[in-house]
């Protein structure tokens, strides 16, 4: 079955502090996602990935870096944490060839700037 | 301009009724997929149904359906015989660029549902 894990549900961090969000997915997917969620605004896409060591930037890129050092794992920096980047955090992934194919989710990490 | 536009931010409905959920979307695409999601209070998306926009019949899955409207843009889903599980929010997203490597998708504002028993 298909498995995205997110390495915290809950995360709880200080203004400026470098935040890191884990995302491994364990089904040999090309594609990773990295969302935010807010109410009212629904998912929006921060970076993507379609290859090992490749990035995109999505629609809300800034105050926020990726890393893509092996196939599985799709990493989400937050360079100096700011308290407008408290938020739900949603990592995906899906098959490269696969267009209808939807993307699979990791269970989210509710981040608290604080 | 908004490419996902869900319009009810919240509904109610009784167990066992149908519910329809609204979806329109923005593309100058021929070639494009949408999708509906549901996330419980959990946090977790679900993946529940998929249309192509050359499909020529409304996609089903088991108590979901999807009303297309090509013409008018719209990818309505329909979910019957409601549960109380069946309370959750509920996303709209769209895929465009068919044939291109461009995999990313534009999602709505999401719309709750609360199923009454």
């Amino acid at each position: 079955d298909v498995k995205v894990t997110q390495s915290s549900r809950y995360l709880v961090k200080r203004t400026g502090e470098k935040v890191f969000l884990e995302c491994v997915q364990d089904m040999d997917h090309e594609n990773m996602f990295w969302y935010r969620q807010d109410p009212g605004l629904g998912l929006r896409l921060i970076y993507f990935s379609y290859d090992v060591k490749m990035k995109e930037k999505g629609d809300i890129p800034e105050g926020y870096s990726v890393s893509r050092e092996k196939k599985e794992r799709f990493s989400l920096i937050l360079e100096s944490a700011s308290t407008n980047q408290t938020s739900m955090y949603l990592c995906a992934s899906s098959l490269l060839a696969a267009w209808n194919q939807p993307q699979h989710f990791g269970d989210g990490t509710r981040l608290s700037i604080l | 301009a908004q490419k996902i536009t869900q319009t009810q931010p919240g509904m109610f409905v009784q167990e066992k009724e149908a519910v329809t959920l609204d979806c329109t979307y923005d593309t100058s695409d021929q070639s494009y997929g949408l999708f509906w999601y549901k996330q419980p209070s959990s946090g977790e998306m679900i993946f529940l149904i998929y249309q192509g926009s050359y499909d020529e019949q409304n996609a089903t899955e088991g108590r979901y359906s999807l009303n297309f409207q090509k013409a008018r843009k719209s990818a309505n889903l329909v979910i019957s015989a409601s549960q109380l599980g069946d309370s959750a929010m509920y996303f709209c997203a769209m895929r465009e660029g068919m044939g291109s490597n461009d995999y990313k998708l534009s999602f709505g504002a999401g719309t709750t549902v609360t199923v009454r028993a």
